[in-house]
């Protein structure tokens, strides 16, 4: 059963205390795996999308990394403005197919 | 535009009513895909649309939901005889081409009392 877990399900920082959450995926073959942003009451922002093992996307105070059974969203820095729900999910190698959402880690982070 | 739009934005309904639901998805944008949200964080996949044509509906409960991508019309989720089960945030995303980035809408809260 193609299957997606996030860990840990909750972190809390103090501000400029970095850290790292975890995505672990199984699945029959993939197409992406994408990381995505939720504050609550709303939907899901997009933040970076990984192909193949060994890619890597950055944006601000976010680095995601990839290999072939998990994916990284390091986090460097972090300001209070970065606390929300942060979601993976995987794409099967299929066009079309529906996202396998992870169940998220809520990031708090304090000043 | 550059935004999925979702409406209404909070949907109460009595146990046995029907619910129904809008998503427009962002112009050119071939793929719609209908998640729900329950438990705060598990997302469930239901139903996606190519164009008007259903590519996927392995998730979606075939008793009580159907739902529909017409042309020059929003989508549409309907819930016949809604339980206090589905009480969930529902979620409408677009592609561009099936692959990559799906784009989110804001959701629609459905409340079952």
């Amino acid at each position: 059963e193609d299957q997606v877990t996030q860990s840990p399900e909750a972190l809390r920082l103090q501000e400029g205390e970095s850290s790292s959450l975890n995505c672990s995926y199984t699945v029959s073959g993939l197409r992406g795996l994408f990381w995505y942003r939720q504050d609550p009451g709303k939907g899901p922002e997009f933040l970076f999308t990984l192909y193949s093992a060994g890619e890597e996307k950055e944006k601000e105070r976010l680095k995601a990394t990839l290999t072939k059974k998990e994916s990284f969203l390091h986090i460097t820095a972090p300001k209070p403005e970065d606390s929300a729900t942060y979601l993976c999910a995987v794409q099967l190698n299929q066009a079309g197919t529906a996202l396998i959402f992870g169940k998220g880690t809520t990031l708090s982070v304090s000043s | 535009g550059e935004e999925v739009a979702q409406t209404p934005k909070h949907l109460v309904r009595g146990e046995g009513q029907k619910a129904k639901l809008y998503c427009a998805p962002i112009k050119g944008h071939s793929y719609v895909f209908w998640y729900q949200q329950v438990l705060k964080n598990e997302f469930k996949f239901l139903i996606s649309f190519q164009n008007e044509n259903v590519f996927d509906e392995t998730g979606m409960p075939k008793e009580r939901f159907s739902a529909k991508c017409l042309p020059n019309s929003p989508c549409s989720l309907e819930i016949q005889a809604t339980k206090l089960e589905d009480s969930a945030v529902y979620f409408c995303a677009s592609s561009q081409s099936g692959q990559g980035r799906q784009y989110f809408g804001p959701g629609t809260r459905l409340t079952v009392t």
